[in-house]
């Protein structure tokens, strides 16, 4: 079983609609947890944050739930601008080190 | 605008070449990577400096030798490349690995390096 999982999809979907994007992980010692978004042949930018209550920036919210081992993300009244991949990075310490554990990412698009 | 930046942005050299590819952050940042990511896969950790050491080698060949000269600067040196190491190389950098370690790490916006 791979350490971050998550379903690449692609998701496609109308405009306006919802989406959500989970992503599993399997040491119960992580410690914190991203979402980023990376569009095709660029770098990954910093979505969110994750923190434990839970967190909404405009139309994305992001949860974290520690006991099933995984975090969300919602988007709502998604826009042809959010057609991208997400990529989940979960921050676990290994050896004296933090480091971040990419997911494979999910695609999605957003359709006219 | 990344704030983490990142040259040369497109580099092409052959397998007998010696090449740097160099990160800059502004930030006060005191953790820094590197990243190898090919096309559809998520990037993969190559490299972690904390506090100008090394602390995570991802057992990366010895063709890749890591470089950080201060806390703002960070080279990744490049000697006997093979093809199969063209893909895009993403520096990241973030507040710290120890008081400050559960904050994000900033990308740079790579280096596409093609190999002949």
């Amino acid at each position: 079983r791979k350490e971050v999982e998550q379903d690449p999809g692609p998701f496609n979907v109308p405009e306006g609609a919802t989406v959500a994007f989970n992503c599993t992980y399997s040491n119960s010692a992580s410690q914190s947890f991203f979402w980023y978004r990376q569009d095709c042949r660029k770098e990954p930018k910093l979505l969110m944050s994750v923190y434990s209550s839970g967190n909404e920036d405009g139309r994305f919210t992001a949860q974290l739930n520690r006991a099933s081992q995984y975090i969300s993300l919602l988007i709502r009244d998604s826009k042809l601008s959010d057609s991208a991949t997400y990529l989940c990075a979960v921050n676990s310490l290994t050896s004296g080190t933090y480091k971040y554990i990419f997911g494979t990412g999910t695609r999605l698009k957003v359709l006219a | 605008d990344t704030e983490v930046t990142q040259t040369p942005k497109h580099l092409v050299m052959g397998m007998t070449n010696k090449k740097s590819l160099k990160c800059e952050q502004h930030m006060g940042h005191r953790a820094m990577y590197w990243y190898k990511q090919k096309a559809k896969k998520p990037p993969e950790l190559m490299f972690v400096y904390s506090y100008e050491k090394l602390s995570i080698n991802e057992s990366v060949p010895s063709r890749f030798s890591p470089e950080c000269p201060n806390s703002s600067l960070l080279n990744l040196h490049l000697h006997a490349l093979q093809p199969e190491d063209s893909a895009l190389y993403l520096c990241a950098s973030s507040q710290g690995q120890r008081d400050r370690f559960n904050q994000p790490q900033h990308f740079g916006d790579g280096t596409r390096l093609s190999i002949l």
